[in-house]
């Protein structure tokens, strides 16, 4: 079974571009969650993807938004970039229902603003 | 707010030796996860724990779940080199489908030969 599958793997962008970010769930999972990764800050939760709804979201601004597709594959956008958007934002499937919230990650895109 | 504290944040040990991880919190999960990243990739899921008290090994790796389901502990017995990585612990909020999970901030774990 394939896993999760992330592109693309590197970006760098300038400030005040906007850059997409892509994500194919496993096969068969419903939930995709986005989470960005900082050294300072560490792992911190985007937003929830199920069924195409956002179901839950973290505590970032505006200028970061998602969607869901039909086939379950989830696109991340940052408007407006700034520099300390520079970080490893990683994507995680899973099943999406029940109590357990056991998540599988893709490699990342590692998102570098200059 | 659901924190997850883990400690030690950094760890260095000889080849061999025996260590813990910590994952603390004030707030119940419903389940908790350990990952292992390495550098510039996502983290790899090790094991899930959902009951209090709960205990499971993996080979050198013994995970358990505190018994109020707030803590979690991660041991690793004779570690090897292939050890050295970021471990992480994660819970899964009280709602349980709601496909957040609050990580703690990361154990650095380094195994000289």
């Amino acid at each position: 079974k394939a896993g999760v599958t992330q592109t693309p793997r590197y970006l760098i962008k300038t400030r005040g571009q906007q850059v997409t970010l892509s994500c194919s769930p496993i096969s068969g999972h419903r939930s995709v969650s986005w989470y960005q990764q900082t050294p300072g800050q560490g792992l911190q939760f985007l937003f929830e993807y199920f069924s195409e709804t956002q179901r839950n979201k973290g505590n970032f601004p505006g200028r970061f938004s998602g969607r869901q597709f039909s086939n379950s594959r989830s696109e991340m956008n940052v408007s407006t970039l700034e520099l300390g958007d520079s970080a490893l934002y990683l994507c995680a499937s899973s099943l999406g229902g029940g109590m357990n919230t056991e998540a599988f990650f893709g490699q990342g895109t590692r998102l570098t603003v200059v | 707010t659901q924190l997850l504290e883990q400690s030690p944040q950094f760890l260095s040990i000889q080849e061999g030796e025996n260590l813990t991880v910590y994952c603390n919190s004030s707030s119940v999960f419903s389940s908790l996860q350990w990952y292992r990243q390495e550098p510039g990739e996502g983290p790899v899921l090790l094991v899930t724990v959902v009951t209090g008290g709960e205990v499971k090994k993996l080979k050198r790796l013994t995970f358990q779940f505190g018994d109020a389901r707030k803590d979690s502990s991660l041991h690793i017995t004779a570690a090897q080199t292939g050890d050295t990585g970021l471990y992480l612990c994660a819970g899964g909020g009280r709602s349980g489908n709601t496909g957040k999970l609050i990580f703690g901030q990361g154990t650095t774990l380094q195994v000289k030969p």
